[in-house]
């Protein structure tokens, strides 16, 4: 186990909804990336959030935006939810190179 | 412009085999590359991983072999048992801000699958 958490497991929304999903980083690490991870594909890069400050981006629209807290937890939201949005969205949390994955949370867009 | 190819996408071997997964990339400030195993409904774990200043490293029966000149590096998992059936992911990424590495690149996934 990596210590790194990830809330809720499942989730189920309809189209347009918003969704917030939670990552608890492993202890001591100040660094949280986000990705998302389409059925049989790698997981791509989303944001990353390094001492409360957004680190870089990937080709996500503006919809997805995150938070991360004083705690090194961090919120990845998105607006205006669309089927494609339909995946596994993975949390990794990390000190220096080594990034170490939560279980993940299951998105479905129905 | 897929930045990590990763092949081949499906592998079958038998048990005690020698499981081989090869990975290409192309942006030649990438620093760190590792490799990640994946189980369904699991994230993703930290298997082994290498810095481009070594050229193997080795942990148990997995062994990454990089190769800097030609940009390519390969996951070799020796004595493969069926527990180590799942999906491997090469990835490979670039010195970020603080210490921490910017974003990993991942490649599409090699399917293992390991007959008893």
């Amino acid at each position: 186990e990596t210590g790194v958490t990830q809330s809720p497991t499942h989730l189920i929304k309809t189209r347009g909804q918003q969704v917030t999903l939670r990552c608890s980083s492993q202890s001591g690490h100040n660094t949280v990336s986000w990705y998302q991870q389409a059925l049989g594909q790698g997981p791509q890069f989303i944001f990353q959030y390094y001492r409360e400050e957004e680190n870089g981006r990937g080709n996500f629209p503006p919809r997805f935006s995150g938070l991360q807290f004083p705690n090194y937890s961090s919120e990845l939201n998105v607006n205006a939810l669309e089927l494609d949005d339909s995946a596994l969205y993975l949390c990794a949390s990390s000190l220096a190179y080594e990034q170490y994955f939560g279980p993940g949370t299951r998105l479905t867009v129905t | 412009q897929q930045q990590v190819k990763q092949s081949p996408q499906s592998l079958i071997v038998q048990k005690g085999g020698i499981s081989i997964i090869n990975c290409a990339y192309e942006n030649t400030a990438f620093d760190y590359f590792p490799w990640y195993q994946q189980f369904p409904g699991k994230g993703p774990a930290l298997l082994i991983a290498i810095r481009p200043d070594v050229s193997e490293k080795k942990e148990g029966r997995f062994t990454i072999s990089f190769n800097k000149s030609a940009k390519q590096f390969s996951l070799h998992i020796m004595d493969s048992q069926p527990g180590d059936s799942a999906t491997y992911f090469c990835a490979a990424s670039r010195p970020g801000s603080g210490g921490s590495n910017y974003k990993l690149t991942f490649g599409k996934g090699t399917l293992l699958t390991v007959n008893p």
